[in-house]
């Protein structure tokens, strides 16, 4: 079952700070975050593990609550590159059904 | 370091011919995800396959679809007598390890493939 994200879409104001959420109906395993650009293959960000295990970029930082199946990616000082779609990708606690979220588009403007 | 390899970028296709989409993984890479990108939505998984193996296809349609990661070239997916639903961005993703799990997905560039 596909997670949801909140918000669909967030306009920014260069150097602001954005929060993406991500949230799933079902126990989960890992979450995963994803940055693509229009016309772009998505690019890794982050993988947030069951337990508090984090791999990814240091600029990037973000949370998983494993009780409440949820996680939110924290975007600060944003910049112009920042722009583009995010998508977390969750999979559940029997380690199948890795799953995309529907994304959010995120507009950084000067 | 090559990453992932996939070809055509482009490919226009008629109602009711073949389409065979190729993804070569990162070097030392044995699983592979497919997954379609329609114009404006996310991305929907469809197979994942290890050499020789298909793990996970649930999220391929039983008919017209199939795909192949053999021991030796790229993988595969080929779409038979296209429709115009097919249209859509077609992306291979790699990983060392099986991916999804606490290890990362690298994507390839996509393939596009319109139906006319």
């Amino acid at each position: 079952q596909q997670p949801v994200q909140s918000p669909q879409a967030v306009i920014l104001r260069e150097g602001e700070d954005a929060v993406i959420n991500c949230s799933s109906s079902k126990a989960l395993y890992s979450v995963h975050w994803y940055r693509q650009k229009h016309g772009e293959a998505p690019v890794f960000l982050m993988i947030l593990l069951k337990g508090g295990e984090q791999k990814g970029h240091e600029k990037i930082s973000a949370s998983f609550n494993e009780k409440k199946q949820q996680s939110s990616l924290y975007l600060t000082a944003s910049q112009l590159s920042y722009s583009g779609t995010y998508f977390c990708g969750t999979l559940d606690n029997y380690g199948q059904n890795f799953v995309f979220g529907p994304g959010t588009r995120l507009s950084v403007l000067p | 370091n090559a990453g992932v390899m996939q070809n055509p970028r482009h490919l226009v296709r008629r109602r009711g011919q073949e389409a065979r989409l190729r993804c070569s993984p990162v070097k030392g890479h044995s699983h592979v995800y497919w997954y379609r990108q329609l114009p404006e939505e996310g991305l929907k998984f469809m197979v994942y396959l290890q050499k020789e193996n298909i793990i996970d296809e649930s999220g391929m349609p039983k008919e017209r679809f199939s795909a192949e990661f053999p021991k030796e070239g790229p993988s595969i997916l080929r779409i038979q007598q296209v429709v115009r639903g097919d249209s859509a961005a077609y992306f291979c993703a790699s990983s060392q390890l099986p991916g999804g799990g606490n290890n990362e997905q690298f994507f390839g560039p996509g393939t596009r493939l319109t139906v006319l």
